[in-house]
């Protein structure tokens, strides 16, 4: 069964420290995705990757950082966690081409 | 800007009948469809995608594609409870060697099955 792995799926943590979120996928995919859902805001797309080391920022990239060393992990940092950060993070991949994604489980964050 | 938009909801319907739920996208290039069902506190999960026009059946799930009007439907027939969930309509409007997959979402519709 092919997976997106999220490390975490409950994190809480202080303002002003640095938070490393981690997305794994055993699918050979190309192109993965951060997204963060709030309600009444739907998914929104902070950072993609179409490739190791290849980023593109989505719409909201402000205050976070993402990484790509290697093909099947896909880290977002929050460099400084604020309060407005606090969300649910789902992370999604997709081979190139019209398949859809495959979600993580996502990480609900919450900063205090 | 390409969009899609949905109706937030929630649509109620009652045990064992048809749910209906609309989608309308801007971008007349867009090439494929996906739905996806999300339960509440759970992440999406893929449960259609159709990419020529007409009708696409898996189970009680019928997606209905019409490019021409730019809207994408899903019918789900026999409405259970279970059925109860948020359900996001998302489009891929890239196509050929740019294409990376990546999907613009709606802001998706709640579906309430009252037995």
């Amino acid at each position: 069964d092919v997976k997106v792995t999220q490390s975490s799926r409950y994190l809480v943590k202080r303002t002003g420290e640095k938070v490393f979120l981690e997305c794994v996928q055993d699918m050979d995919h190309e192109n993965m995705f951060w997204y963060r859902q709030d309600p009444g805001l739907g998914l929104r797309l902070i950072y993609f990757s179409y490739d190791v080391k290849m980023k593109e920022k989505g719409d909201i990239p402000e205050g976070y950082s993402v990484s790509r060393e290697k093909k099947e992990r896909f880290s977002l940092i929050l460099e400084s966690a604020s309060t407005n950060q606090t969300s649910m993070y789902l992370c999604a991949s997709t081979t190139t081409g019209n398949y859809g994604y495959t979600f993580g489980s996502g990480t609900r964050l919450t900063v205090v | 800007q390409k969009e899609v938009e949905q109706n937030s909801g929630p649509l109620s319907v009652p045990e064992g009948a048809i749910a209906s739920l609309n989608c309308t996208y801007s971008d007349r290039g867009s090439q494929s469809f996906f739905w996806y069902r999300q339960y509440s506190g759970k992440s999406p999960e893929l449960i259609m995608s159709i990419y020529s026009n007409g009708d696409k059946e898996d189970g009680r799930f019928t997606a209905q594609l019409n490019k021409a009007s730019q809207y994408v439907s899903l019918l789900i027939r026999d409405s259970q409870p279970s059925d109860s969930a948020t359900y996001l309509c998302a489009v891929n409007t890239a196509w050929g060697s740019g294409n990376t997959g990546k999907l613009i979402f709606g802001q998706g519709t709640t579906l309430q099955v009252k037995p």
